[in-house]
């Protein structure tokens, strides 16, 4: 079964911290994984997105991982903000034109 | 940067009325639109995915004839929830999917639905 499984379940950092977020799929064939940000009460908003053959992209303080033969990608946020308090969800799409395939997201929480 | 606009953004609605939800995009054209539903806390679920001048294609599980979708033109597509009860409250997402360039998806900024 294609799934997309994240980690940690929620996060609370202080304001100015680092933060990592974890992502492990099994979506197979597999055509591109994206990290996307949601607010409270707002759409997903995307950050980034990689395909096969990218090991790392940045958008900003935010920068992805793609490890392709393990399966796993990470979400990187440096110096951190309170307006980083979000939902990050991670997506991956199985081939090309396919669905996107949905992480329970990572509900972070950035304290002053 | 493309843009999918969707309209209401929150509506309150009494049981057993229908209610219309719109999505467009707005600066692209759009032969796919999918529709999803987010309960607090989880996920979003796909439940329909709306292709432009045909039926749609419903997720299992997803009732067609209690939630309507018409997808009339390249920037439009619509959901209706029919006869919407308490248990149909939750978070209405669309997305886009812009036509000249087949993986690119854009969400819009949801529809709060309430029903009494």
């Amino acid at each position: 079964k294609n799934q997309v499984e994240q980690s940690p379940q929620s996060l609370i950092i202080l304001e100015g911290k680092n933060c990592t977020l974890q992502c492990n799929y099994t979506v197979s064939p597999f055509s591109n994984l994206r990290w996307y940000k949601q607010d409270t009460g707002r759409g997903p908003v995307s950050l980034t997105i990689m395909t096969f053959s990218e090991n790392t992209k940045s958008n900003g303080r935010y920068t992805a991982t793609l490890d392709a033969d393990t399966k796993q990608s990470s979400l990187h946020i440096t110096a951190s903000q309170l307006s980083d308090s979000a939902s990050y969800i991670c997506v991956v799409r199985g081939n090309q034109g396919g669905k996107l395939i949905f992480g329970q997201g990572t509900e972070l929480s950035v304290k002053p | 940067g493309a843009v999918v606009s969707q309209h209401p953004s929150w509506v309150i609605c009494k049981s057993g009325t229908s209610v219309k939800i719109e999505c467009r995009s707005l600066d692209f054209q759009a032969t796919t639109m999918f529709w999803y539903r987010q309960f607090p806390k989880q996920s979003l679920m796909l439940m329909a995915t709306s292709n432009e001048g045909s039926k749609a294609t419903y997720e299992q599980g997803v009732e067609k004839d209690k939630f309507l979708i018409n997808h009339a033109s390249l920037t439009l597509s619509t959901l209706t929830v029919t006869s919407a009860h308490p248990e149909d409250s939750s978070f209405y997402i669309c997305s886009a999917r812009d036509s000249g360039r087949t993986d690119t998806q854009y969400f819009g900024p949801g529809t709060r639905l309430t029903v009494l």
